[in-house]
C-alpha cells in the first residue's frame, strides 16, 4: 500500500494557460475525492467518483473545471484558461466505501497551483 | 453532516500529553467523528475515528463523551513533529463530502 499519489506536486502557469493534475489512489478503493484548499483555510470539497461515475459536484467547481475517472482508477482533474484565482493546493483523497459502514478518506499530499 | 467548534491554538510541551478538545453538539446518532492533521504543505493525515466507544491507535486516543456532544483527542507523549494543524469531523457513514473547519493549530514546544 504506497498510499494516495499526486503529480505534479507543484505547478506555475501563467494565467489562461490550461492545467491537468492526476491522482493514483489507494489500490481497490472504489472513491476518488478532490479537494481544493487556499491558504489558511480547510480543504474543500470539490467532487468526488464511485468506480468511474461522477456522483457529486460543488459549486466551486466552475465550467472551467472538469474532472475525469476514466476507468475507476486513477483521475484526472482538468483547470481550463486559469485564473489568479485558481492558485491554491488541490487534494486528492480515495476510500473503500462498502456500504455497511463508514469508510475513510486518505488524502494525498496535493497539487500546489500557482497562476502568475 | 454536523458542524464542529475547536479552539484555534493550543500549546503543549513536548514529552506531555496533548489533549485537543472538539464539541459537536449537533451530531446525529449515526454520525461518526474523525481527526485529521495537516502539517504545513502536505495533504491531511488521517488519525483515528470512532462511533461511541473510545478509540486507541497507535498515533492517538479518542475519547467521546457519553452524550456524544464532545470529543477529545489525545496525544500521549507529544513530539516537535506532531505540530501540526488538527481538523475534528463529523460524517455520516456513506457521507461523500469531509466537511472541514479552521483545526486547532497545535504548537508543541521543547
Amino acid at each position: 500500500d504506497t498510499g494516495v499519489s499526486q503529480n505534479p506536486r507543484h505547478k506555475i502557469t501563467k494565467r489562461g494557460q490550461n492545467v491537468t493534475f492526476r491522482c493514483d489512489p489507494i489500490s481497490e478503493h472504489n472513491r476518488l475525492y478532490w479537494y481544493r484548499q487556499t491558504l489558511g483555510q480547510g480543504p474543500e470539497f470539490l467532487t468526488y467518483f464511485q468506480n468511474e461515475a461522477q456522483l457529486e459536484k460543488s459549486r466551486l467547481l466552475s465550467d472551467r473545471f472538469s474532472a475525469e475517472r476514466p476507468k475507476g482508477s486513477f483521475s484526472t482533474l482538468e483547470i481550463q484558461r486559469t485564473e489568479q484565482g485558481d492558485s491554491a493546493m488541490y487534494l486528492c483523497a480515495s476510500s473503500l466505501y462498502q456500504g455497511v459502514s463508514t469508510d475513510t478518506q486518505y488524502f494525498g499530499p496535493g497539487t500546489r497551483l500557482t497562476v502568475l | 453532516d454536523a458542524k464542529t467548534t475547536q479552539p484555534p491554538s493550543m500549546d503543549c510541551a513536548e514529552g506531555r500529553a496533548a489533549n485537543l478538545p472538539c464539541n459537536h453538539s449537533t451530531i446525529s446518532g449515526n454520525e461518526y467523528v474523525y481527526w485529521y492533521r495537516q502539517i504545513h504543505s502536505q495533504g491531511p493525515q488521517y488519525i483515528i475515528h470512532g462511533l461511541k466507544n473510545n478509540e486507541t491507535n497507535e498515533m492517538a486516543s479518542l475519547i467521546i463523551t457519553e452524550d456524544r456532544k464532545s470529543s477529545t483527542l489525545i496525544l500521549p507523549h507529544a513530539t516537535l513533529r506532531d505540530t501540526a494543524v488538527y481538523y475534528c469531523i463529523v460524517r455520516a457513514p456513506g457521507g461523500f463530502k469531509t466537511i472541514f473547519g479552521a483545526g486547532t493549530r497545535l504548537f508543541v514546544k521543547a
